[in-house]
């Protein structure tokens, strides 16, 4: 069955960094998030996007996020100048164009670590 | 209080039980999903049900939906020692393809050998 992959599966990063976290969503989906889990907390969605553009993003992602499709199969998060708060995990899903009511298929997540 | 609230928070019962997790949500919405996340994985899709659905089954699980309490149930038949995760309901609630998911806090289910 086609999955989502996401690399890397952990990343340690000094405060103050940048990171870019990758996905490869399921080849013919063409709607893509990207999700985050801070420990112990539930799922908070942070962007979705469709058509090589932004469709939605919550209050969470702010200036310091940017996404790109840089070629046909990847989907990137990029955090810029990391903070502590940053630490979470970052899951990428995918889902089809064919209407509404399509499940996402998520990804097994990076681990970002911000010492 | 939050879109997509589980209760319980954790269940733990024996092997050959049968375990139900509840979900409540507040807005209108077009369809909700549960997922499961074993520890320190990704989300697992299980079970998407319409709002216009009230009842659906996929193998050992069965999920309802009541639209007018807003709420839904995931029960899990004749569990295993496998089943143990964590599992979560989400609520699409978008006008459109590709809208956000709105996760609720989570059910810890321990099956118990």
């Amino acid at each position: 069955e086609p999955e989502v992959t996401q690399t890397p599966s952990h990343q340690v990063t000094q405060m103050g960094q940048e990171v870019i976290l990758r996905c490869v969503p399921i080849s013919n989906h063409l709607y893509f998030y990207w999700y985050r889990q801070i420990l112990g907390q539930k799922v908070e969605f942070l962007v979705s996007f469709y058509n090589n553009e932004i469709s939605e993003k919550s209050e969470i992602f702010d200036d310091q996020f940017s996404v790109e499709r840089p070629d046909g199969s990847n989907f990137t998060l990029k955090i810029r100048s990391t903070k502590l708060e940053d630490s979470a995990m970052y899951f990428c899903a995918s889902s089809t164009e064919q209407g509404i009511n399509q499940p996402q298929h998520f990804g097994d997540g990076t681990r970002l670590s911000i010492l | 209080s939050q879109q997509g609230e589980e209760d319980p928070q954790a269940l733990s019962i024996q092997e050959g039980e049968n375990a139900t997790m509840n979900c409540s949500y507040k807005t209108s919405i077009n369809n909700l999903q549960w997922y499961r996340q074993n520890s320190g994985r990704g989300l697992v899709h299980l079970i998407l049900i319409r709002s216009n659905e009230r009842e659906k089954h996929s193998g050992r699980l069965r999920v309802t939906l009541d639209t007018s309490k807003k709420s839904s149930s995931l029960l899990i038949t004749a569990s295993r020692a496998a089943d143990t995760a964590s599992y979560f309901c989400a609520t699409d609630a978008g006008e459109t393809s590709g809208s956000r998911l709105t996760f609720g806090e989570g059910t810890q289910l321990t099956v118990n050998p």
